[in-house]
């Protein structure tokens, strides 16, 4: 059972768009949401997290919004470039976990034409 | 500064062979370990963690196991290989008093 669903599994997007990944969740236990960015044949890279006491985080091009009500977080690229091209995954994680187990969505593969 | 490597990066072993593929981390004490699989399309699939030294949980059955004989390697071992073992291997870790994991580069492993 997959416990965080990510949406699309492809995005293409021209230069300066903004591409937006979308997740969502059914376990109200979550209580830490991290991005992932993935370069082929790389181990993921912690891109930007999110916890649910806000709204909304950024870190330079990126943007993660969240709606704690609708159980949902999406990314948000501002002004993509050809580097971006890369898989993104989200994920989340379970308050209090000792072990710190993250459950990951199934990523997104977006590629930014120039 | 905290490193985690992980070897080798590509790997192509024969059906029925055996594996190992190993990861160590440099920097910190005590981390949590991990080991991941990613397939086409299904994201990352946790296979084992460990919280400390010969302490190991598997998520999922399968052909593989795992091994902490040190404080900061973790070992991926199998005694005979399938094909369905392809696939790419991804070690993690996470310092117990932090939220973020990070991953090493991962090892590509064909089974022919």
């Amino acid at each position: 059972q997959q416990q965080v669903k990510q949406s699309p599994q492809s995005l293409i997007v021209q230069k300066g768009g903004i591409p937006i990944i979308n997740c969502a969740y059914e376990n109200t236990a979550f209580d830490y949401f991290p991005w992932y960015q993935q370069f082929p044949g790389k181990g993921p890279a912690l891109l930007i997290a999110i916890r649910p006491d806000v709204s909304e985080k950024k870190e330079g091009r990126f943007t993660i919004s969240f709606n704690k009500s609708a159980k949902q977080f999406s990314l948000h690229i501002m002004d993509s470039q050809p580097g971006d091209s890369a898989t993104y995954f989200c994920a989340a994680r379970k308050r209090g976990s000792t072990l710190g187990r993250l459950y990951f969505g199934r990523g997104t593969q977006l590629t930014v034409w120039p | 500064s905290q490193t985690i490597h992980q070897w080798p990066a590509t790997l192509v072993q024969p059906v029925g062979s055996p594996l190992s593929l190993e990861c160590t981390v440099e920097g910190t004490s005590n981390p949590n370990l991990y080991w991941y699989r990613q397939a086409a399309g299904r994201g990352l699939q946790l296979l084992f963690y460990s919280v400390g030294i010969g302490q190991i949980s598997s998520e999922v059955p399968q052909n593989l196991s795992a091994s902490r004989p040190q404080d900061r390697q973790f070992i991926l071992s199998s005694k005979k290989l399938l094909l369905s073992d392809s696939g790419f291997y991804l070690c993690a870790w996470k310092d117990r008093g932090n939220t973020e994991a990070f991953f090493g580069q991962g090892t590509r492993l064909t089974v022919v």
